[in-house]
């Protein structure tokens, strides 16, 4: 089974921290994605990789940064944290084309900045 | 500019009924890949269907069918013979000719006894 994994499941931060949100997956793929899931808001894009050393700005990229040196890890940087980024952060990977794309979901970060 | 609308919050269905959950999306490529996820109260993100802009026919999967109208740019889910275990947030998500996937805001069914 593949799997993707978040570092942690809660997190708990204060206001202007430096705040890393890692994710890695066990299988070669080259897409990965970070979201933040908001109440009434969906899923919202907010950093995708394609590649290593490769990303792409998603919807609400601003405060955030994202780094890809090793194929299966993208992590998420909240440069300095504030209290509106506080939500659930999901990481994908995704595999294929067309009907045979496939995402895996990593289980979520719930990060609070206090 | 949002690329895929689901315009309903909240719905409800009684078990065994039928239950559409709508979707609209936008988008100027002309391949494209739609999908419908569940997410239990437990977190985690299922997929139940996918549906490609070139595909013929409508897509289903078990209770599963997605009511595809190109020209509308529409892409409901339907569920038929509602269970109580199909209580869930539901995502639309569209996949473009490049790589990124975008979802929607959710609508969360309630299946009622």
């Amino acid at each position: 089974d593949v799997k993707v994994t978040q570092s942690s499941r809660y997190l708990v931060k204060r206001t202007g921290e430096k705040v890393f949100l890692e994710c890695v997956q066990d299988m070669d793929h080259e897409n990965m994605f970070w979201y933040r899931q908001d109440p009434g808001l969906g899923l919202r894009l907010i950093y995708f990789s394609y590649d290593v050393k490769m990303k792409e700005k998603g919807d609400i990229p601003e405060g955030y940064s994202v780094s890809r040196e090793k194929k299966e890890r993208f992590s998420l940087i909240l440069e300095s944290a504030s209290t509106n980024q506080t939500s659930m952060y999901l990481c994908a990977s995704l595999v294929g084309q067309g009907m045979n794309t496939e995402a895996f979901f990593g289980q979520g970060t719930r990060l609070t900045v206090v | 500019a949002q690329k895929i609308t689901q315009t309903q919050p909240g719905m409800f269905v009684q078990e065994k009924e039928a239950v559409t959950l709508d979707c609209t999306y936008d988008t100027s490529d002309p391949s494209y890949g739609l999908f419908w996820y569940k997410q239990p109260s437990s977190g985690e993100m299922i997929f139940l269907i996918y549906q490609g802009s070139y595909d013929q026919q409508n897509a289903t999967e078990g209770r599963y069918s997605l009511n595809f109208q190109k020209a509308r740019k529409s892409a409901n889910l339907v569920i038929s013979a509602s269970q109580l275990g199909d209580s869930a947030m539901y995502f639309c998500a569209m996949r473009e000719a490049h790589n990124d996937m975008r979802f929607g805001a959710g609508t969360r069914l309630t299946v009622k006894p």
